[in-house]
């Protein structure tokens, strides 16, 4: 498996703002996603983020309301942008490790309420 | 569109109690299954299966992948109330980037 820590593990932001969620991995991964968990729904992928390349975005998400950065094959960003009520959620960052394909394993979370 | 459908939706069981919970799927390019525990914030890897793995058992645990019918089943014998959480069956399909589709998750409660 892997160990991944996010930052922050839960903010409460006010209407307009922005935040910035950290994804540290112990060790260096090719595959790094990105996933949103609305309340009482299951989990939703945002982008995947391979290092050296930008993110690649699903439908309904786009890069201005969801930068992400790749900088290094252990971390990742994502920025919620312009926070409105409706992006309170858990985000979760998982990665797909090379030497155990298929598996992705998921970070703690970020718990985020917008007021 | 990919998708992933759980049943039931919620169980309340008994400690002792064996439970089967389901999933089926209808994607494109299949490549693997895999079930979750999710009993806080964080998804906790369970299992995963390809056409080379199409039953995995840990401990009280058991899945078991049909990939002609296309569903997938996770059992849990002599449940305890550790297992009280919400279980997500997700897809893995073929292509450059690895997505996983995931169900609405079945949300199980195991009584004392």
């Amino acid at each position: 498996s892997a160990v991944i820590s996010q930052k922050p593990s839960r903010d409460i932001c006010q209407r307009g703002t922005s935040l910035t969620i950290q994804c540290q991995v112990d060790s260096q991964v090719t595959m790094m996603f990105w996933y949103r968990q609305q309340p009482g729904q299951s989990l939703t992928l945002i982008a995947t983020a391979n290092q050296g390349s930008e993110a690649t975005y699903e439908s309904g998400f786009v890069i201005d309301k969801f930068p992400i950065s790749r900088p290094n094959l252990t971390f990742s960003t994502l920025t919620v942008s312009n926070m409105s009520p409706e992006d309170s959620s858990i985000y979760l960052c998982s990665v797909e490790r090379g030497d155990e394909p298929y598996e992705q394993y998921f970070g703690p979370g970020t718990r985020l309420t917008v007021t | 569109e990919d998708k992933v459908v759980q049943s039931p939706l919620s169980l309340v069981v008994h400690e002792g109690d064996t439970v089967t919970l389901n999933c089926s799927y209808e994607v494109t390019n299949f490549r693997s299954l895999l079930w979750y525990k999710q009993e806080k914030k964080a998804p906790t890897f369970l299992f995963m299966l390809t056409s080379r793995g199409i039953e995995k058992k840990s401990g009280r645990q058991t899945s078991i992948l049909d990939k002609k019918e296309l569903f997938s089943i996770l059992n849990i014998t002599a449940t305890q109330t550790g297992d009280s959480a919400i279980y997500l069956c997700a897809v893995s399909t073929t292509g450059a980037n690895s997505k996983l589709t995931f169900g609405k998750g079945i949300t199980l409660s195991v009584r004392p």
